[in-house]
């Protein structure tokens, strides 16, 4: 089972700041957060991840609470072909030196014109 | 870089028939992964490949699907034979070996498989 929780669906105006929440309260001190997003009939997108401090790169912020169990991927300029579903994960170690990402169904996020 | 590569895009089968898959990872990347993502789900893991071999099965259906990755490079998936419940979208993704923020998975665009 996915070891995260996400709204299914939200709205965000084009231009402005998309803030996709996610709770991951079980989450383990050596586990990572990763993002993706899947835009309709393409494979999933990797955006970012982290593991304690907020993170950013040129497409997205990750911000992680200091208890670590949520997180929040900000789009600061959301466009119209951010449309797409987004993925909170967390990355499960096993085997011993292996790593897993369990999908759950995501955000639908809708940016509106 | 080129990205992971997989073929046909789409496919249509009958119940029963066997179809395959394939997939070219990203150069270098050791490890390769096979997903099934049904309409309205998220990506859910079939197999998991460490080079040539396997890590992790457990949710393969192994009476009717079969993966290999030969000489740690490309992989074929196999459904034989296929049922109804079949019909998804099958993605391959590869990574570097993961140890602590490595590992990004990265995806290709899928093969959409319907069995009527």
């Amino acid at each position: 089972d996915a070891k995260t929780t996400q709204p299914p669906s939200m709205d965000c105006a084009e231009g402005r700041a998309a803030n996709l929440p996610c709770n991951h309260s079980t989450i383990s001190g050596n586990e990572y957060v990763y993002w993706y997003r899947q835009i309709h009939s393409q494979g999933p997108q990797y955006i970012i991840h982290g593991l304690k401090n907020n993170e950013t790169n040129e497409m997205a912020s990750l911000i992680i609470t200091e208890d670590r169990k949520s997180s929040t991927l900000i789009l600061p300029h959301a466009t119209l072909r951010d449309t797409a579903v987004y993925y909170c994960i967390v990355r499960v170690l096993f085997g011993g030196s292996n790593y897993k990402l369990t999908f759950g169904k995501g955000t639908l996020l809708t940016v509106n014109p | 870089e080129a990205g992971v590569a997989q073929s046909p895009r789409y496919k249509i089968i009958e119940k029963r028939q066997s179809v395959a898959f394939w997939c070219n990872p990203i150069s270098g990347h050791a490890t390769l992964y096979w997903y099934q993502q049904i309409l309205g789900q998220g990506p859910k893991l079939l197999i998991q490949f460490q080079n040539n071999g396997v890590v992790d099965d457990s949710q393969l259906p192994k009476d009717r699907f079969s993966a290999e990755r030969l000489k740690g490079v490309d992989s074929t998936l196999k459904i034989q034979p296929a049922k109804l419940e079949d019909s998804a979208v099958y993605l391959c993704a590869s990574s570097l070996a993961g140890t602590g923020g490595g590992g990004t998975q990265y995806f290709g665009p899928g093969t959409r498989l319907l069995v009527l």
